[in-house]
């Protein structure tokens, strides 16, 4: 069965750090391009792509949107089929369930919630 | 950045009856190699969303026959033929054409 389960959400101040892992099974992570997106709350549940990663046979490039760029990274590692999202300099907009997914999102994880608070 | 607006916002059903939801993209989504790559969500209260439809009209697996997608130009349907309890949810369409790919604001389906 294809799984992610993601984990590290959490209360953080704007400026501060935080990273989320996502652990993917039941298919070869390696060769899957990942993503990241994101529903805040407070946006009549509205959706948004974070960033993505291809698979490393693709070349491994990430693409991010305009909102994280530069303050966002994802990473993966394709030993310990796990994906990364590492989010620097958080503001409060950043206030959302993120969500990790294959990379068309054809599967997701059950999100996790990350609040930044002033 | 495509602009996916989707209509209705709210959309109560009868249980049996049909559904149609809409999403109109900003330009047009036929990517560098011919596909189109419009994809329909559905996401059930309280759940992950769950992907129905990709490129346009293609049923994920597991996906039940009643829910098929359509195009016109930029203009994109999902109608779900005989609408059950379970269809109950929010739906979204989501191009996957241009980066940043994008997402409609959704559509609130109800049983009346």
């Amino acid at each position: 069965e294809v799984q992610l389960v993601e984990s590290g959400g959490g209360l953080v101040k704007t400026g501060g750090s935080l990273r989320l892992s996502c652990a993917a099974s039941g298919f070869t992570f390696r060769n899957a391009w990942m993503a990241w997106v994101r529903q805040a709350p407070g946006k009549g549940l509205e959706w948004e792509w974070v960033g993505r990663i291809r698979s490393k046979t693709d070349g491994g490039a990430t693409d991010y949107a305009a909102p994280v760029k530069d303050r966002f990274t994802i990473s993966r590692d394709d030993l310990e089929n796990t994906l990364y999202l590492q989010m620097n300099s958080l503001k409060t907009e950043d206030t959302a369930v993120y969500y990790c997914a294959t990379g068309a999102l054809g599967t997701w994880g059950q999100g996790t919630l990350v609040i930044v608070s002033s | 950045d495509v602009v996916m607006t989707q209509s209705p916002l709210s959309l109560p059903v009868t249980l049996g009856q049909p559904a149609s939801i809409s999403c109109r993209s900003s330009q047009s989504l036929v990517y560098s190699d011919g596909n189109t790559y419009l994809s329909w969500f559905q996401q059930r209260p309280g759940q992950s969303p769950r992907r129905l439809i990709y490129k346009v009209s293609n049923r994920d697996s597991g996906v039940p026959d009643r829910f098929s997608g359509s195009a016109s130009g930029t203009d994109f349907t999902l109608k779900i033929s005989r609408v059950e309890a379970e269809d109950v949810g929010v739906y979204y369409c989501m191009q996957g054409t241009h980066w940043p790919y994008t997402f409609g604001q959704g559509t609130n389906l109800e049983i009346k």
